[in-house]
């Protein structure tokens, strides 16, 4: 099934942890595909957070960690910060699309 | 710095077309694939559309296969997004991403990304 599931919405206080997972299925995930994440401030482009399932870009703080595992893959974002309210999207390569697949987004609130 | 610059969107009617530009400078353009990703009003990201450096290679979302052309001219830095048979549902704020690669693989990522530009189709 080409779909990646996110959940649409998360929170979490200042200073807390909070996890994104992002679930998959045969055809992208589960076939071994990266998975990339990104966040998207309001009114604003997307921005690279997570490349290569576990990798973060110049400049992204290492208060950013990917994973996966099997069909699923999950963001942690540790101590939150005000700053990081934003939406948050996975990406990976789904071969019956031939193309991206890009999950549905989760809103991320600070409490 | 990095930068990709959308234009070209607009109002259009159902049916009718439009040609999205996007001028890209500090990187080395003709090295890298190309995509177009679209998001509809409150909506997620979808991707439309990929081209490899040397536009060898070109993929399509179903949704918009054999309506929408990608192309690209390296001499002038640009990429290019052809809508024609345009649909209500095609109405979205466009944008246009890198590649963290030269072709069109699995494994890459949209490394940077314009702050896109808004189509709107209604009659």
């Amino acid at each position: 099934q080409s779909v990646l599931t996110q959940p649409p919405s998360v929170s979490g206080a200042p200073g807390q942890r909070v996890t994104i997972s992002c679930t998959g299925g045969s055809s992208n995930i589960g076939a071994g595909y990266d998975v990339h994440w990104y966040q998207q401030l309001p009114a604003t482009a997307p921005k690279l957070l997570i490349y290569g399932n576990i990798n973060r870009p110049s400049g992204v703080p290492d208060r950013f960690s990917g994973s996966n595992s099997g069909t699923s893959a999950s963001l942690t974002i540790t101590g939150l910060q005000a700053a990081d309210e934003a939406d948050y999207f996975c990406q990976s390569y789904d071969s019956s699309l031939g193309g991206a697949l890009f999950g549905g987004g989760t809103k991320l609130t600070v409490l | 710095e990095v930068q990709l610059v959308e234009s070209g969107g607009g109002l259009v009617q159902p049916g009718r077309s439009l040609r999205l530009s996007c001028v890209v400078s500090g990187f080395a353009f003709h090295d890298y694939a190309m995509h177009w990703v679209r998001q509809a009003p409150g909506k997620g990201l979808e991707w439309v559309a990929s081209l490899s450096w040397n536009s060898g290679s070109k993929r399509y979302a179903d949704s918009v296969k054999g309506r929408f052309t990608i192309s690209r001219d390296n001499a002038k830095n640009s990429l290019y997004l052809q809508l024609d048979s345009l649909r209500p549902e095609d109405a979205a704020l466009y944008f246009c991403a890198k590649d963290t690669g030269e072709i069109i693989a699995p494994s890459d990522a949209f490394d940077f990304w314009g702050q896109g530009t808004v189509v709107t189709v209604s009659s």
